[in-house]
């Protein structure tokens, strides 16, 4: 049974570029989180998906969306990168009415240059 | 809106000893709180949740968490430290109310010394 899966697990990028980071759910799961954990921080909650809709968003510009696939993968999309968007992004699947149990994959590591 | 506050952002104990994560959270309704510890260059691996059941939570590798509603806490102990526990613990904090987001605090990196 494969647990959450990410892509790619590196990438390097320039200021004003854009980028799309992929995550694939645990096999089950049908709702999709994405994090962003800069250095020395702990994960910041970005959105999340449910049923291809964005059901809750944080404290993130609009330059950060995000889509997620009928067959419940997603998408996390950055547009006009910043020095500041260099972190960790995870994913995190979750089955809806669960009680909250999160399964994160091993992140996608951006370095914006 | 919710928060997770842990005590010491650096805990350094000696293999065989006790280890205690300090963790203390605000929220405005009955939360459910987490343990996660990420191993270097990892994602988030689960070691325990709370949610309104029993007080004292069991998780993995020996690690267990006492929820003190009148304290507000949610510590992590181990009653003998191995050196594979060295890592950085999160504690999160979750409102069951409006879906599953989690609140993280800033994380402890827990060094075992032998």
């Amino acid at each position: 049974d494969a647990g959450v899966t990410q892509s790619p697990t590196h990438l390097i990028k320039t200021r004003g570029q854009q980028v799309t980071l992929r995550c694939s759910p645990k096999s089950g799961h049908d709702t999709v989180s994405w994090y962003q954990q800069a250095l020395g921080q702990g994960p910041q909650f970005i959105f999340q998906y449910y049923e291809e809709e964005e059901r809750q968003r944080g404290n993130f510009p609009d330059r950060f969306s995000g889509h997620q696939f009928p067959n419940y993968s997603s998408e996390l999309n950055v547009n006009a990168l910043l020095l500041g968007d260099s972190a960790l992004y995870l994913c995190a699947s979750s089955l809806a009415g669960t009680r909250n149990i999160q399964y994160f994959g091993a992140g996608t590591r951006l370095s914006v240059l | 809106a919710q928060s997770v506050t842990q005590l010491g952002s650096h805990v350094s104990v000696s293999e065989g000893a006790l280890v205690l994560l300090r963790c203390n959270y605000s929220s405005s309704v009955p939360p459910y709180l987490f343990w996660y510890v990420q191993y270097p260059n990892q994602g988030l691996q689960l070691l325990l949740k709370y949610t309104s059941a029993a007080t004292l939570v069991k998780g993995i590798n020996g690690f267990e968490a006492e929820f003190k509603k009148s304290e507000t806490s949610f510590h992590l102990t181990k009653p003998s430290a191995h050196m594979s526990d060295a890592a950085e613990y999160f504690c999160a904090v979750s409102d069951a109310e409006y879906g599953n987001k989690l609140v993280f605090g800033a994380g402890t990196i827990l060094r075992v010394k032998s």
